[in-house]
């Protein structure tokens, strides 16, 4: 699976949109980015997966450039309970595994 | 939809004792299950991947004998740490996933188990 590469950490203000970027360069054709976030001592949760196309659910945004190296996830209005470490990873459909990396700690401030 | 369940969510032990840890797929069939572990401020690791029926396949370094999974049904999959010690000391997290056609092959997590060997 291809790597990935995420700031450290982030802050936002709260209510404002947290922009959190991804570079995944060597991400093949058939992959997929897929976003997960982990609020202290608690497990992930799955927030937006896509392969090429921008995707939005309830929880937030997935903007894909077209060469498909890098992406970002948006969260159009951060609340405090956003405050998380963010993951970004890049697999196959199918892969099974997840690899997680370092993540950015995002920080929602009031 | 999509929820996964661990018991316990903390347990402590004694040094030598086994402790099994329970994974539960709430609302879906289950075929595939894995097992991480995390260390403070670290990240998560990949133990062991376990397909309904089969035996699990293991990462590097991970010792088979002393991390016992079975995944008896679709919606069951447990870990059991044998022999633990205090460096067994971790946040032990499963997953689980579905591989139906339709699958988007996401991975739903449990909400963890702190595990403190004394």
């Amino acid at each position: 699976d291809a790597k990935t590469t995420q700031p450290t950490s982030m802050d936002c203000a709260e209510g404002r949109a947290a922009n959190l970027p991804c570079n995944h360069s060597t991400i093949s054709g058939n992959e997929y980015v897929y976003w997960y976030r982990q609020i202290h001592s608690q497990g992930p949760q799955y927030i937006i997966h896509g392969l090429k196309n921008n995707e939005t659910n309830e929880m937030a945004s997935l903007i894909i450039t077209e060469d498909r190296k890098s992406s970002t996830l948006i969260l159009p209005h951060a609340t405090l309970r956003d405050t998380a470490v963010y993951y970004c990873i890049v697999r196959f459909w199918g892969g099974s595994r997840l690899t997680f990396g370092e993540g950015t700690q995002l920080t929602v401030n009031p | 939809g999509a929820v996964v369940s661990q018991h316990p969510s903390r347990v402590i032990c004694k040094s030598g004792t086994s402790v099994k840890i329970e994974c539960r797929s709430l609302d879906f069939q289950a075929t595939t299950m894995f097992w991480y572990r995390q260390f403070p401020k670290k990240s998560l690791m990949l133990m062991a991947t376990s397909n309904e029926g089969s035996k699990a396949t293991y990462e590097q370094g991970v010792e088979k004998d002393k991390f016992l999974i079975n995944h008896a049904s679709l919606t069951l999959s447990t870990l059991t740490v044998t022999s633990a010690h205090p460096e067994d000391s971790s946040f032990y997290i499963c997953s689980a996933s579905w591989g139906g056609r339709l699958s988007t092959d996401t991975q739903y997590f449990g909400p963890g188990t702190r595990l403190t060997v004394l």
